[in-house]
Formats: structure tokens, C-alpha cells, sequence
């Protein structure tokens, strides 16, 4: 049963500094996507790729937030610098060609 | 613009009675209406979508174009329906558009 994996599960940092989050999606799916949950604004959308290619980070504040995808089987989201308005659970997810996502179990960063 | 409302943030409801949680939506094509579940400690998944008319753990739920509704429903609630509901819409380029989610808390 493949699933969306995300590295680490949790991170505990300090503002200023610089936080790598890792996806691996579900082989064979093409489009990777980015979401920050938070309580008071639910699952906003950061950005999202398609066959690697990005496609929208309109969601994503440009200053400190970058995200890539090296090969098909990694996707990143990187913050730098770190701020404690940040502190969220990060989902990954990847889309099959119907159009159903599948998310990984996300990341929990806590900045202080 | 494309918007999906769950107008409640927390609905509780005793174990045994019926469940509807609320989901509208503004879209000017033909939308695709999805609900997905986020169970405690467990990551979102698809609960279910409208094309395939299924009912998923007793779980349905109707696309009304007239109302701009995708209400999600259950006659009888049970204790493990308990979790994070999200109403959704795809606008067909990938994207899904995610409302801000109601939380069910299934009262014994």
C-alpha cells in the first residue's frame, strides 16, 4: 500500500532559523502539493508542482519560503529564516491522474 | 471566485443520532466536490467524492447544483466518526480548494 512519506514528524528550532522539510510522494504520481494547517486558517495550499515543473507558490510568502523538486522522488519546502508565525503541521500530498490526493502525516514545527 | 464554505467549526452530535455537516460552494464550471477525513493523529484522506456515488462508512453525500451544496450526511452517528471534515472542490488543473474543515465530536 504506498503511501506519501514526510521527514522529520516533528522540529522544535529557533527563530532565525533555517527549516528543511522533506516529502517523498507516491511513485507514479505527478503533481506534488504543499499545505500548512493551522487552527485558525485550516489547510491553506503553499504551492504545487507538476512532473517536477512548479506550478503555483502563490500561497507561499516568497521572502523565506522555497519549495523544489530535486527529482520525482523528493519534494522540499525550506524556510529560512524561521519565524514563530510559522508554527504549523506541513502536509505533503501527491495527486493520481483521477484527481484524488493522498497525504503524507505531515510535520509538526514548532518555533519559538 | 472559486470559495468552499463550511459555515461550522465544531458540530457535536450524540452517538446514535443523525449527521449533517454542511459544505457549500461558489464555482463557474462543472466542479468536482470531494469530503476528506483527518481522524486524531492521522493524516487527511479521501472519504469520498461525488463522481463515484458511493457511501463510504455509512457516510453520503449529494452534489446539488441548485444550492451549490455538497452536504455530508449519516443517519446514525458513531462514536469513531469523531474527527477533522473537509469539504473540498477541484477546478480541474490539479488543484484542490480545501474549506476551513468542521470538527464532528460524536457525544456518547
Amino acid at each position: 500500500d504506498a503511501r506519501v512519506t514526510q521527514t522529520p514528524r516533528h522540529k522544535v528550532t529557533e527563530m532565525g532559523q533555517e527549516v528543511t522539510m522533506r516529502c517523498q510522494p507516491i511513485l507514479g504520481h505527478n503533481t506534488v502539493f504543499w499545505y500548512r494547517q493551522t487552527m485558525m486558517q485550516g489547510l491553506e495550499l503553499l504551492a504545487y508542482f507538476r512532473n517536477r515543473a512548479p506550478l503555483d507558490d502563490s500561497g507561499m510568502p516568497k521572502d523565506r519560503f522555497s519549495a523544489e523538486m530535486p527529482d520525482a522522488t523528493l519534494a522540499t519546502l525550506k524556510i529560512q529564516p524561521s519565524e514563530p508565525r510559522d508554527s504549523a503541521v506541513y502536509f505533503c500530498a501527491s495527486g493520481s491522474t483521477e484527481g484524488t490526493q493522498y497525504f503524507g502525516p505531515g510535520t509538526r514545527l514548532t518555533v519559538l | 471566485a472559486q470559495r468552499v464554505t463550511q459555515p461550522e467549526k465544531l458540530l457535536s452530535v450524540f452517538k446514535g443520532a443523525p449527521v449533517e455537516l454542511k459544505c457549500n460552494y461558489s464555482y463557474s464550471g462543472s466542479p468536482e466536490l470531494f469530503w476528506y477525513v483527518q481522524y486524531s493523529r492521522q493524516r487527511l484522506q479521501l472519504l469520498l467524492r461525488h463522481i463515484s456515488r458511493e457511501s463510504i462508512k455509512g457516510f453520503t453525500a449529494d452534489l446539488n447544483k441548485g444550492e451549490t451544496s455538497f452536504h455530508l450526511k449519516k443517519p446514525f452517528a458513531q462514536e469513531e466518526d469523531s474527527a477533522m471534515y473537509y469539504c473540498a472542490l477541484s477546478n480541474r488543473d490539479d488543484k484542490i480548494i480545501f474549506g476551513k474543515g468542521t470538527r464532528l465530536h460524536i457525544l456518547p
